[in-house]
């Protein structure tokens, strides 16, 4: 299975900050990486795919970059409803795998 | 706007199957890829497997003896079954469509429901 790694694994931020996030596969998966937010009680939300791609109706401070083995989710300027646990989650082989998370609360 | 739900009993006895039914409405279920994920309390994400519209599926090795993925696509349904449960299996199972695009992203999910294994 492709290991999937995600730091840091939880973050502290302030409204208006610059966050990133990364993840680190195991083994090469090109670009098949995709990114969602998961909201307390809420099922996960598509942010990114294909490591770069937004998805639709999601805000453009949001972005994804990597390709090969690191990636990274960038929030360019925090919002309040930003904060909440996310995910990355590589589809290139079986079984899709994904990372253990990072929360992201408020400092 | 495409929209899941699952539904299914909230208990199941240990070694006993897990039954869950994902409708899905505003959509039709050609020509996707349809999935379930599952999250224990307090824990990540752990993919189970796909059923894609024509029936093909594919399945987590950790899970592939007891699971099963199937798809009515006259009824809009998908149903997982897992047997022989553990406490270990107790989650929140989440249905969602992955359409044929770069990346094979999860792009629409169902709101999840729970199920926990208990005598």
């Amino acid at each position: 299975d492709i290991q999937m790694t995600q730091s840091p694994s939880s973050l502290s931020a302030s409204v208006g900050d610059r966050v990133t996030i990364t993840c680190r596969a195991s083994q090469s998966i090109p670009n098949y990486l995709n990114w969602y937010q998961q909201k307390p009680g809420k099922a996960p939300k598509l942010l990114i795919y294909a490591a770069s791609s937004l998805q639709s109706g999601v805000p453009s401070r949001f972005s994804g970059s990597g390709s090969g083995t690191d990636f990274t989710l960038t929030i360019s300027s925090l919002q309040p409803e930003d904060f909440a646990t996310y995910y990355c989650q590589q589809s290139y082989s079986f079984p899709y795998t994904f990372g253990q998370g990072t929360k992201l609360d408020i400092k | 706007q495409v929209q899941l739900q699952e539904s299914g009993p909230g208990l199941v006895k240990p070694s006993e199957t897990l039954s869950l039914t994902c409708n899905v409405s505003g959509g039709s279920v050609s020509p996707d890829y349809w999935t379930w994920i599952r999250q224990p309390p307090g824990q990540g994400l752990e993919w189970i497997g796909y059923v894609h519209a024509s029936g093909s599926t594919n399945y987590n090795p950790s899970l592939k003896s007891r699971v099963t993925i199937s798809v009515d696509t006259s009824k809009k349904q998908i149903s997982l079954k897992l047997s022989s449960v553990t406490a270990a299996d107790t989650a929140l199972y989440y249905c969602a469509r992955i359409p044929n695009i770069d990346s094979w992203p999860f792009d629409y999910w169902g709101q999840g429901t729970l199920v926990t294994v208990s005598s």
